[in-house]
């Protein structure tokens, strides 16, 4: 069985500040990891993915997430946020265990930026 | 390049009557995957369609069913509605060849009366 854990529900940064959004994995298996973003009223964006080549993953918008196979963990980061990030954002964890690749998400980060 | 399409952007039902949406994968998409997103749930995988055939389903009941058509798009059939179903409905593709990336739809919002 396969699990993600997002820390905070809700994160606040100034604007121009770090973002950084927490995700933690279970996987018996070499999981595909991924970061979906979804604005207000809209279906789910994806902003990067790992799928077993380089650990540190760059995304659209300038984010970027880096693979920690002893951490269990796969952690979003951009360096300065601006208002436009505002969004809610999903950690999603899949592999090809059994031929199926659905995807098992967290339960999401609310991220508000502050003028 | 389009990306996936859903239909109807929103739709209102009442509680026992039956309910259809519609997912058109982006072209070259063979994978359909269906998912409910609702309010205190999160996103619950509902069902995967691969060429034609139901794949792989998720913890729902006999009522949620659906088809994929020969031109690989998808329609989801939720029978006898509860109020507990109202929720955003997202349809997303991927390739044949690399199934584990998932490109989404805009959703449906059910709302069951």
């Amino acid at each position: 069985a396969q699990s993600v854990t997002q820390l905070g529900s809700h994160v606040s940064v100034s604007e121009g500040a770090l973002v950084l959004l927490r995700c933690n994995y279970s996987s018996s298996v070499p999981p595909y990891l991924f970061w979906y973003v979804q604005y207000p009223n809209q279906g789910l964006q994806l902003l990067l993915k790992y799928t077993s080549a380089a650990t540190l993953v760059k995304g659209i918008n300038g984010f970027e997430a880096e693979f920690k196979k002893s951490e269990t963990s796969f952690h979003l980061t951009k360096p300065s946020a601006h208002m436009s990030d505002a969004a809610e954002y999903f950690c999603a964890v899949s592999h090809s265990g059994a031929g199926s690749y659905q995807l098992t998400f967290g339960k999401g980060t609310k991220l508000s930026v502050i003028p | 390049e389009a990306g996936v399409t859903q239909s109807p952007t929103h739709l209102i039902k009442t509680r026992g009557q039956q309910a259809t949406l519609r997912c058109s994968p982006i072209s070259g998409h063979t994978s359909v995957y269906w998912y409910q997103q609702a309010l205190g749930l999160g996103l619950q995988f509902l069902l995967w369609y691969d060429e034609g055939e139901e794949r792989n389903r998720g913890n729902f009941p006999p009522r949620f069913s659906g088809r994929q058509f020969p031109n690989y798009s998808s329609e989801l059939n939720v029978n006898a509605l509860e109020l507990e179903d109202s929720a955003l409905y997202l349809c997303a593709s991927s390739f044949s060849v690399r199934k584990e990336t998932q490109y989404f739809g805009p959703g449906t919002r059910l709302l069951v009366l």
